[in-house]
């Protein structure tokens, strides 16, 4: 099994509202990635988590909190958006070894969820 | 982490090959080259990676000169299907991975 699930696939909610996107991947990887997607823009990096640890948080507002329940699953929290965090959420694992490697340390990407603020 | 140029955009018809070159004058020792596929609300797609000389698979060619400043990635009879955005990106190829998308090129193959 070589896919990364994301759900829900669409989401809208009011900037009151609390959410959670949801991210699950059955590969054994040991690092999970969260991007960040505007219409037209490359991918922006949000967070990592290597060995279900946040390693990186690329200077993220407060307002989405991410969590690793375990090492197959990848939660973001989401609570008092703002309209322009629009956006297609993408979630990505790899492999994440660490050590010398002749092997393709690719990231498989989830198809992501559509997030609307209103 | 070493930053990428890539064109803006390329046009092809099917059929023919394609050749997509990206600048990546930073580069570290330790840095692989790998390209990604991405179409329109869709996570982008591995496609083919490298550290020096030529990488070929199944669906893509990358060609790396010696002093690894540039690569090219090549797509040999290219179809409609093949109309999405590339991205070259520059990463370890160790442990977890911080990558950095560059603005990609946008192919669009036509009849």
């Amino acid at each position: 099994d070589t896919e990364v699930t994301q759900t829900p696939k669409h989401l809208v909610m009011g900037m009151t509202n609390k959410k959670s996107l949801k991210c699950e991947q059955h590969m054994g990887h040991r690092a999970m990635y969260w991007y960040k997607q505007k219409a037209k823009k490359p991918p922006e990096l949000m967070f990592v988590y290597s060995y279900e640890k946040l390693s990186i948080n690329e200077s993220v507002p407060s307002r989405f909190s991410p969590e690793c329940p375990n090492s197959s699953l990848l939660n973001l929290h989401l609570h008092a958006l703002q309209p322009e965090d629009s956006a297609l959420y993408l979630c990505a694992s790899s492999d994440g070894l660490a050590g010398a490697t002749s092997s393709y340390n690719e990231q498989f990407f989830g198809p992501g969820t559509r997030l609307t603020v209103l | 982490l070493a930053k990428t140029t890539q064109p803006i955009s390329m046009d092809s018809y099917e059929g023919q090959e394609v050749n997509i070159t990206c600048s990546h004058n930073n580069i570290a020792t330790n840095d692989y080259i790998t390209w990604y596929q991405q179409f329109p609300s869709q996570g982008p797609r591995f496609i083919i990676q490298g550290y020096k000389t030529k990488v070929t698979n199944e669906v893509a060619s990358l060609f790396i000169p010696a002093d690894r400043k540039s690569s090219t990635l090549s797509l040999p009879r290219v179809s409609l299907s093949d109309t999405a955005v590339y991205y070259c990106l520059v990463a370890l190829n160790t442990g977890f991975q911080k990558l950095v998308f560059g603005t990609g090129t946008r192919l669009l193959v036509s009849p």
